[in-house]
């Protein structure tokens, strides 16, 4: 089992709609919580990052997650097009380096 | 352009053959990593540098896989004897040291993109 799981979709919808994308995570020590955005080609991105449980916002997109559960989510309102890239939830124990990654859902916002 | 550049960007070899990656790193980030995308999956973790001191490797890295940053700025990744399964997208991110509970963001490079043949 790995330790983050991700639907790799791919997930297609219309311009403006919102947009809802999710991870498990298997290990209770993991304290941070990312999600990155990568385009074609391009490295990853990193979009937003959460400490612990709660929500953050920034603009157009809501990060939430739930340690009881072992669940993150990413929320994009008022989608757009140059929204379109695979996106990737990461994980990480306080004090160590290495960010362990789902394997990211592919999105495609339609105009 | 103060971002992670990696070169080259594309390397394609024959099996067999020996191929080695550059990464520089944001000028003053003191952390180096070094991870592995496959298509349709997500990066691994293959080794970490603060400084010029390699401080923590993955078991992904076998012993065909060498990674040096030997003045602790620009860091090398060298394969060995490439196979089949070593194509991939390597990344190479920086960062520096975050504070307090803040944990440092670690800015990813375009990668390098390997084909064995």
């Amino acid at each position: 089992q790995k330790e983050v799981e991700q639907d790799p979709g791919p997930l297609s919808v219309p311009e403006g709609a919102i947009v809802s994308l999710n991870c498990t995570y298997s290990n209770s020590a993991f304290q941070y919580f990312m999600w990155y955005r990568q385009y074609s080609r391009k490295g990853p991105e990193l979009l937003m990052y959460t400490y612990s449980s709660g929500n953050k916002e920034d603009g157009r997109f809501t990060a939430q997650v739930d340690k009881s559960s072992k669940y993150i989510s990413l929320f994009i309102r008022d989608s757009q097009p140059s929204d379109s890239a695979t996106y990737l939830c990461a994980t990480l124990i306080q004090g160590a380096q290495k960010l362990v990654f789902g394997q990211g859902t592919r999105l495609t916002i339609n105009p | 352009d103060t971002g992670v550049s990696q070169n080259p960007r594309h390397k394609i070899t024959k099996r067999g053959q020996n191929v080695t990656f550059r990464c520089d790193p944001i000028s003053e980030h003191n952390r180096l990593y070094w991870y592995r995308q496959t298509l349709g999956q997500g990066p691994e973790f293959l080794t970490y540098f603060q400084n010029e001191a390699q401080l923590e490797k993955s078991r992904l890295l076998s012993d065909r896989f060498s990674a040096e940053r030997p003045k602790g700025s620009f860091s090398t990744l060298e394969i060995q004897r490439t196979e089949q399964g070593d194509s991939a997208m390597y990344l190479c991110a920086s960062s520096t040291p975050g504070t307090g509970r803040f944990t440092d963001t670690q800015y990813f490079g375009p990668g390098t993109r390997l084909t064995v043949l």
